[in-house]
């Protein structure tokens, strides 16, 4: 079985621009949670969306956006990038209860310039 | 709100010594408590869970206890090897419909020959 996919794996970006990054789940899963990790705050939870509905968001700025498609790939975007923003971040995926395990992928590493 | 405590790190051991991280947690509801391990240049992998308590997670020689009395769930290992060489993640959801992970900062493991 396949695991849990980051696309791209390494991103450089200049502040302004804006940026959408990729994460294809483990077949089967639906509920797809967004982390950011960084080695000042560690990691955050970002949202997680099931069956293309936003479930839970955290305590991040309207910058930060996401979506899940029919196929439970979700995108997330962030517009008009910081510094701050440069981390790692990554994607976890499960079926639908929290008491089940949540595989993550590698992760997709954002350098702002 | 919801936290977890982990112990500061870098923790720095010989092979076949034993290891404790210890973790605490602060939550309203009863809470499922994980320990991820991040290897250098990947993503988090679940290492064991506890959802409820008394119950003791285990894997790969590693162990940890829910204790709901003081509200701990300390990770042990008898005998550390090189490979275990990581980063360790204390964390919880705390139930409901939600799938968002709460981490600690986690602790770095050096394991020296």
């Amino acid at each position: 079985k396949a695991g849990v996919t980051q696309t791209p794996r390494y991103l450089i970006k200049t502040r302004g621009q804006q940026v959408t990054l990729s994460c294809s789940p483990i077949s089967g899963h639906r509920s797809v949670s967004w982390y950011q990790q960084t080695p000042g705050q560690g990691l955050q939870f970002l949202f997680e969306y099931f069956s293309e509905t936003q479930r839970n968001k955290g305590n991040f700025p309207g910058r930060f956006s996401g979506r899940q498609f029919s196929n439970s790939r979700s995108e997330m975007n962030v517009s008009t990038l910081e510094l701050g923003d440069s981390a790692l971040y990554l994607c976890a995926s499960s079926t639908l209860t929290s008491k089940d395990e949540q595989f993550f992928g590698p992760g997709t590493r954002l350098t702002v310039l | 709100g919801d936290s977890v405590t982990q112990m500061e790190g870098p923790v720095t051991l010989s092979e076949e010594a034993f290891l404790t991280i210890n973790c605490t947690y602060t939550a309203t509801g009863y809470p499922s408590l994980f320990w991820y391990v991040q290897y250098p240049g990947e993503g988090l992998q679940l290492l064991l869970k506890a959802t409820k308590a008394d119950d003791k997670g285990s894997n790969k020689g590693f162990e940890a206890t829910y204790r709901k009395e003081t509200t701990s769930f300390h990770l042990e290992k008898g005998s550390v090897q090189v490979s275990d060489s990581a980063v360790y993640f204390c964390a919880l959801i705390d139930g409901g419909a939600t799938n968002k992970l709460i981490f600690g900062t986690g602790t770095l493991l050096a394991v020296q020959p």
